[in-house]
């Protein structure tokens, strides 16, 4: 069956360090993955696109890569602050434009 | 901050009473979707539409309903609340176009069934 994983474990970094999430994938073969991002009691907020022929993409602080051979997405956040902290979601997008989420992973960004 | 709007933010009701979940958005988009979060868990997609008078079960069962007369408004019911729907219910849209399908999502509703 078709799964997405992301780390449940919060990650924790220092403030101006690059944080790194990881989106990995079984029998998926998305024609595109996204990032969101979701703060308590909201909903998410969409981030970044990646395509499937893509190996890398970049928005300001972002950059998102996207390995289909390891069926692996990274999500870099760098120079992070406080104001970062969040849960990211990653979501692989198949047929029909439907959308499949991650459970997301939690990052606190500390001072 | 994207123009989709959810009715009410909260809701605490008793068993078995019938409830409607409003979602409107004013960007024109086509498709709109409804997904039931529960904390710390990801979203799971229960409906979908493609355009007026077109509505779509999703990947989650669930018992309810939704309808799609007007292009802005996407309302879901649920005839019948129970204890095992209290969740939080997001509505999102999206346009999409050669570059792949963005969703702008409302700011959910927290319904609480006693």
């Amino acid at each position: 069956s078709q799964k997405i994983e992301q780390n449940s474990e919060a990650l924790n970094i220092q403030e101006g360090k690059t944080a790194t999430l990881t989106c990995n994938y079984t029998n998926y073969s998305p024609a595109y993955l996204q990032w969101y991002r979701q703060d308590p009691g909201r909903g998410p907020v969409f981030l970044l696109l990646i395509r499937e022929n893509e190996k890398e993409k970049r928005k300001e602080r972002l950059k998102v890569t996207f390995d289909t051979t390891l069926n692996q997405s990274l999500f870099h956040i760098t120079a992070s602050q406080p104001a970062d902290s969040a849960t990211y979601l990653c979501a692989l997008e198949g047929g029909g434009n439907k959308l499949t989420f991650g459970t997301g992973t939690q990052l606190k960004v500390e001072l | 901050e994207a123009d989709i709007y959810q009715t009410p933010r909260y809701l605490v009701i008793g068993t078995g009473k019938k409830i409607t979940l409003e979602c409107s958005q004013t960007m024109g988009h086509d498709k709109m979707y409804w997904y039931q979060q529960d904390p710390g868990m990801e979203l799971h997609l229960i409906h979908y539409s493609y355009g007026v008078n077109s509505t779509e079960k999703g990947d989650l069962s669930s018992e309810s309903t939704v309808s799609r007369i007007r292009t802005e408004h996407f309302p879901l019911t649920l005839e019948s609340a129970r204890p095992s729907h209290t969740s939080q219910y997001l509505c999102a849209s999206s346009e999409p176009g050669a570059g792949g399908n963005e969703q702008f999502f409302g700011p959910g509703t927290r319904l609480t069934v006693l």
